[in-house]
């Protein structure tokens, strides 16, 4: 079991570009949340899809939208880049209600280090 | 005010020490998360719970609901701990993770 899988690994953009994250969760999961980490910060939590549906979103501009796919897997798009989106970027993996009483248990990828100059 | 408050912020020890971290949150919850991360980014759950104490190795993790309240202890600390450990809540009320700034920790020979 490869665990969660997280693309690119680094990625460096300017200012005013769009940018594509991609993730793969854990075998078996159907939830995926994305978080953006600023450095010396925790995670901040941006989205949450489940039935390739945005069932949550946190408080980030429509700048940053996202998609899943029927295979599960998810995309974090960003427009428009700023400086300050320049973070560390997170996908989490979770069973959803499927997974009993460990629905709540998340699986984090390696994260996805955005710069943008 | 962050919904997830952690103490310390930083932390060294020396090898062997018993350590202890705290995290206070302020909302109603389903479940809190005790997390590692070390340099680089990759975040590891060691503990999930919504009630009462765990126990994995040399970690400890309680918790107290009508305090609002959780502790991770680390026993016989050594410099492989040395990470950050962050605290997180789901609240009952959504889906996402409330994470708290993490604590920094540094054990020494």
């Amino acid at each position: 079991d490869a665990g969660v899988t997280q693309s690119p690994t680094h990625l460096i953009k300017t200012r005013g570009q769009q940018v594509t994250l991609r993730c793969s969760p854990k075998s078996g999961h159907d939830t995926v949340s994305w978080y953006q980490q600023a450095l010396g910060q925790g995670p901040q939590f941006i989205f949450q899809y489940y039935e390739e549906e945005e069932r949550q979103r946190g408080n980030f501009p429509d700048r940053f939208s996202g998609h899943q796919f029927p295979n599960y897997s998810s995309e974090l798009n960003v427009n428009a880049l700023l400086l300050g989106d320049s973070a560390l970027y997170l996908c989490a993996s979770l069973p959803g209600l499927a997974g009993g009483l460990n629905y709540n248990e998340q699986f984090f990828g390696p994260g996805t280090r955005l710069t943008v100059l | 005010k962050n919904e997830v408050e952690q103490s310390p912020q930083n932390l060294t020890a020396q090898e062997g020490e018993f350590i202890t971290i705290n995290c206070s949150y302020s909302v109603g919850i389903s479940a809190l998360h005790w997390l590692q991360q070390h340099p680089g980014g990759g975040i590891v759950s060691l503990f999930m719970l919504s009630s009462g104490k765990k126990k994995h190795g040399r970690l400890i993790a309680t918790i107290n609901i009508q305090e609002k309240h959780s502790s991770l202890h680390i026993t016989a600390s050594h410099p492989r701990d040395s990470a950050v450990y962050i605290c997180a809540v789901r609240s009952s009320s959504g889906y996402a993770l409330n994470f708290g700034k993490g604590t920094s920790l540094l054990v020494t020979p």
